[in-house]
């Protein structure tokens, strides 16, 4: 299976601090796409890195991309309560099949 | 902004009955997509649609689902006759590009209860 899948499943933090998140596949693929969903709600795009890219960043985010290892990661940096949500990894193949990961449950104490 | 809208936002219906569930996608947008969500768990991927047909299918997508857009704005996913399984949350999700890795738009989701 090409799905993503996230670890840890779950992770508390306090306000302020730094959160990681990571995802690793199976198979090739064209990019990587990370997305959050608060509770219940629908799932909102955060950013893509493509397979020819290692870092990118995009406000508190950072992704990075391990082609060779099969792994990503997310760093959201300076956590806000309004981090708390579940945060999805999604692998794109060169068939445009979307896979969604398990997620993180991302929990920001106050 | 535009958004990618669906219908019902909840639906409780009897096992072994059709469902609709309708979506519009962004305007401009090409390719359309349906998703499903059990209990907060994983997004599973049931179906994208291109030019007036399916281009995948995952095997979730049997032959009680089908896709449809009937005109130049609805999508719709139907689900002939309804297990206890089937109960979710369906996405509705859309892209504008020609190149097909962009970024999805998803709805904010229609919940299904079959009892």
């Amino acid at each position: 299976s090409q799905q993503g899948e996230e670890d840890p499943q779950a992770l508390s933090i306090q306000e302020g601090e730094n959160a990681t998140m990571n995802c690793s596949y199976k198979t090739s693929i064209n990019n990587l796409q990370w997305y959050r969903q608060n509770s219940g709600r629908g799932l909102v795009h955060l950013i893509l890195i493509r397979s020819n890219e290692r870092e990118k960043h995009s406000g508190r985010l950072r992704v990075t991309l391990d082609t060779s290892k099969k792994s990503s990661s997310l760093l959201i940096t300076a956590s806000r309560a309004a981090d708390t949500a579940s945060y999805f990894c999604a692998t794109v193949n060169r068939d445009d099949k979307i896979i969604f990961g398990k997620g993180t449950r991302l929990h920001i104490l106050p | 902004e535009p958004e990618v809208t669906q219908t019902p936002s909840h639906q409780v219906t009897q096992m072994g009955q059709e469902v609709i569930l309708r979506c519009v996608p962004i305007s401009n947008h090409l390719y359309f997509y349906w998703y499903r969500q059990i209990l907060g768990q994983k997004v599973e991927f049931l179906v994208s649609f291109y030019n007036n047909e399916i281009s995948e299918k995952s095997e979730i997508f049997d032959d009680q689902f089908s896709v449809e857009r009937p005109d130049g704005s609805n999508f719709t996913l139907k689900i002939r006759s309804t297990k206890l399984e089937d109960s979710a949350m369906y996405f509705c999700a859309s892209r504008p590009d020609l190149e097909k890795t962009g970024e999805l738009f998803f709805g904010e989701g229609s919940r299904l209860t079959v009892l």
